[in-house]
């Protein structure tokens, strides 16, 4: 069945460390993404790329980072330096083509930070 | 910038109730719009979308009208089910190379039998 994954759906950590959220997807899409999730905020976009080793950020970058090195995966860092990391996170990819291509989303890792 | 406006929630219904959930946008141009829909401890799934003006997208008993007249792209369903209970994001993307999807904050909707 084609995809996305996220792994893990649940996840812990400590203040100061940082974390790595993983995000594949086999639906062969060029663009994937990553958004945060709060209460009543919606989602907000944190990066995304187009293309292989191409990536740009988003409404809220500051303290994560990301790379592109196959298409067909798409890790998101959650840095030390994010101030309020705890959050659900979602990746999505979409084939960005033609008009109204829609985005296919992941099932999402729920990040708490104590 | 562009921005989606939706109704504020919670909305709690009976089982069998016409559902409206509103969505105004703002963006230049002509966006494509969606709606999608996540259940309790999922990610998001496209439930329809609309790419030009006067476009009906539907799906699952869902319906929704591009009307470019009104900036709005209203959810309607005739009669809800339990299994609707759900949170309902409307969103766009504007059609000139921006892939970037602009959500609303989401409208929490309750079926109750």
């Amino acid at each position: 069945d084609g995809g996305i994954t996220q792994s893990p759906k649940y996840l812990f950590r400590k203040e100061g460390q940082n974390v790595t959220l993983s995000c594949e997807q086999n639906l062969n899409h060029d663009a994937m993404y990553w958004y945060r999730q709060d209460p009543g905020q919606g989602l907000r976009l944190i990066y995304y790329s187009q293309i292989v080793n191409d990536f740009q950020k988003g409404d809220i970058a500051e303290g994560y980072s990301v790379s592109r090195e196959k298409k067909e995966s798409f890790p998101l860092t959650v840095t030390s330096a994010q101030k309020n990391p705890t959050a659900f996170y979602l990746c999505a990819s979409s084939n960005n083509r033609g008009r109204g291509y829609e985005q296919y989303f992941g099932p999402g890792t729920r990040l708490t930070v104590t | 910038g562009d921005s989606v406006t939706q109704m504020e929630g919670p909305v709690t219904l009976s089982e069998e109730a016409f559902l409206t959930i509103n969505c105004t946008y703002t963006a230049t141009g002509y966006p494509s719009l969606f709606w999608y829909v996540q259940y309790p401890g999922e990610g998001l799934q496209l439930l329809l979308k609309a790419t030009k003006a006067d476009d009906k997208g539907s799906n699952k008993g869902f319906e929704a009208t591009y009307r470019k007249e009104t900036t709005s792209f209203h959810l309607e369903k005739g009669s809800v089910q339990v299994s609707d209970s759900a949170v309902y994001f409307c969103a766009l993307i504007p059609n000139f190379g921006n892939e970037k999807l602009t959500f609303g904050t989401g409208t929490r909707l309750t079926i109750i039998p």
